[in-house]
């Protein structure tokens, strides 16, 4: 199974902040990157997801960084709120035709108002 | 969007008895679907791995015989966790992949105690 580092485990912002969660992964042959937010006590939901074809991607305050030759790829958040308090979990996939993911092993953020 | 939909969101269970999560593809057709099982303040880790009319494939460690799975239409999947002991409590968190989607949408998850 794929690994994915997700770096780092717990990160602690103040409210208008800038919050970056990084991770790194493994050699793969797919093309699709996701990001997760879970709240406590819910399924994950998709945040924002990157193919390796743009080094950038941004939706509203939430912006994916990509380095294929480094096999990185970053989650920043911009002017960070309270209610973004989650944990993030980065993602990238394995298993052939499948599609499984592999996550890290998460960030809890708290963001401070 | 995509919506996947689980049932129940928590359930208690006696030690010995088994019970049934289910997992619903709302509004797209989940030709494959995927079981986590999720332990607090950590990851998710799959479990298996359902095709709509085959059998699931299981990940290491995950006994099949305890955890089964049925993926009888392109709807619908479920979790049955036979004969529970109180170290099956956790998060269970069902996934709805599709080609078309390629969101993994995932449920709201379960969570079992058994007590």
């Amino acid at each position: 199974q794929q690994q994915v580092k997700q770096s780092p485990q717990s990160l602690i912002v103040q409210k208008g902040g800038i919050s970056i969660i990084n991770c790194a992964y493994e050699n793969t042959a797919f093309d699709y990157f996701p990001w997760y937010q879970q709240f406590p006590g819910k399924g994950p939901a998709l945040l924002i997801a990157i193919r390796p074809d743009v080094s950038e991607k941004k939706e509203g305050r939430f912006t994916i960084s990509f380095n294929k030759s480094a096999k990185q790829f970053s989650l920043h958040i911009m002017d960070s709120q309270p209610g973004d308090s989650a944990t993030y979990f980065c993602a990238a996939p394995w298993g052939g035709s499948n599609y499984k993911l592999t996550f890290g092993k998460g960030t809890l953020l708290t963001v401070n108002p | 969007g995509a919506v996947v939909s689980q049932h129940p969101s928590w359930v208690i269970c006696k030690s010995g008895t088994s019970v049934k999560i289910e997992c619903r593809s709302l509004d797209f057709q989940a030709t494959t679907m995927f079981w986590y099982r999720q332990f607090p303040k950590q990851s998710l880790m799959l479990m298996a791995t359902s095709n709509e009319g085959s059998k699931a494939t299981y990940e290491q460690g995950v006994e099949k015989d305890k955890f089964l799975i049925n993926h009888a239409s392109l709807t619908l999947s479920t979790l049955t966790v036979t004969s529970a002991h109180p170290e099956d409590s956790s998060f269970y968190i069902c996934s709805a992949g599709d080609r078309a989607v390629r969101g993994y949408t995932f449920g709201s998850g379960t969570r079992l105690t058994v007590v």
